[in-house]
């Protein structure tokens, strides 16, 4: 049973380019969040994903945007890239409504903008 | 709104000696508080989750917290440390009082070190 796969696992972009990048939740699971985690700090939530539309959004710009699929992966869209958007990417899946139940995580894309 | 403070940035414990990671929280209502842990180019692995009932959770690895609502916390502990366990640790919580899926709000993590 394969857990939460993310692709690629490290992605080098310049400023102003833009980046998509993708995860497959653990199999059975219908949720899909995505969260930032910036070197030495904790991962702060982008969105959530589930019946392929956004649920729930932190505080990122309209820049981030994002897609489910009726597979239940999802992807992640960046626009604009600015420096401060390095980072690591992480996909986390879970089952909607199951608020009481660990998230389960993928390994992460490293993202480096230049 | 729901958030979470890891006051130390780094713990050092000598291998063999108890272990504690300090996380506090703040939210509306009741929490779900999860700790996860972290090692390097990997993602978050959970360790355990407090939910309702006894304060004392236990979870994998040896690893347990205590929940203590009056002081809004959720240390992580361990009796016996080991080299292995070095690496960083998450705190994290949910409210239960907001509506809808509410998503996981995490700590800025504590790295911790065994020293042999």
């Amino acid at each position: 049973d394969a857990g939460v796969t993310q692709s690629p696992t490290h992605l080098i972009k310049t400023r102003g380019q833009q980046v998509t990048l993708r995860c497959s939740p653990k199999s059975g699971h219908d949720t899909v969040s995505w969260y930032q985690q910036a070197l030495g700090q904790g991962p702060q939530f982008i969105f959530q994903y589930y019946e392929e539309e956004e649920r729930q959004r932190g505080n990122f710009p309209d820049r981030f945007s994002g897609h489910q699929f009726p597979n239940y992966s999802s992807e992640l869209n960046v626009n604009a890239l600015l420096l401060g958007d390095s980072a690591l990417y992480l996909c986390a899946s879970s089952l909607k409504g199951r608020i009481n139940e660990k998230l389960f995580f993928g390994s992460g894309t490293q993202l480096s903008v230049l | 709104a729901q958030s979470v403070a890891q006051p130390e940035d780094q713990v050092n414990v000598a291998e063999g000696n108890p272990l504690t990671v300090k996380c506090t929280y703040s939210v509306s209502g009741n929490p779900y508080l999860f700790w996860y842990v972290q090692y390097p180019n990997r993602g978050l692995q959970f360790l355990l989750k407090y939910i309702t009932g006894d304060n004392l959770v236990k979870g994998s690895y040896g690893f347990e917290a205590e929940f203590n609502k009056s002081q809004t916390s959720f240390h992580l502990k361990k009796p016996s440390a080991l080299v292995s366990d070095s690496a960083l640790y998450f705190c994290a919580v949910r409210d239960t009082l907001l509506p809808g899926n509410t998503p996981l709000v995490f700590g800025k993590g504590t790295r911790l070190s065994v020293i042999a």
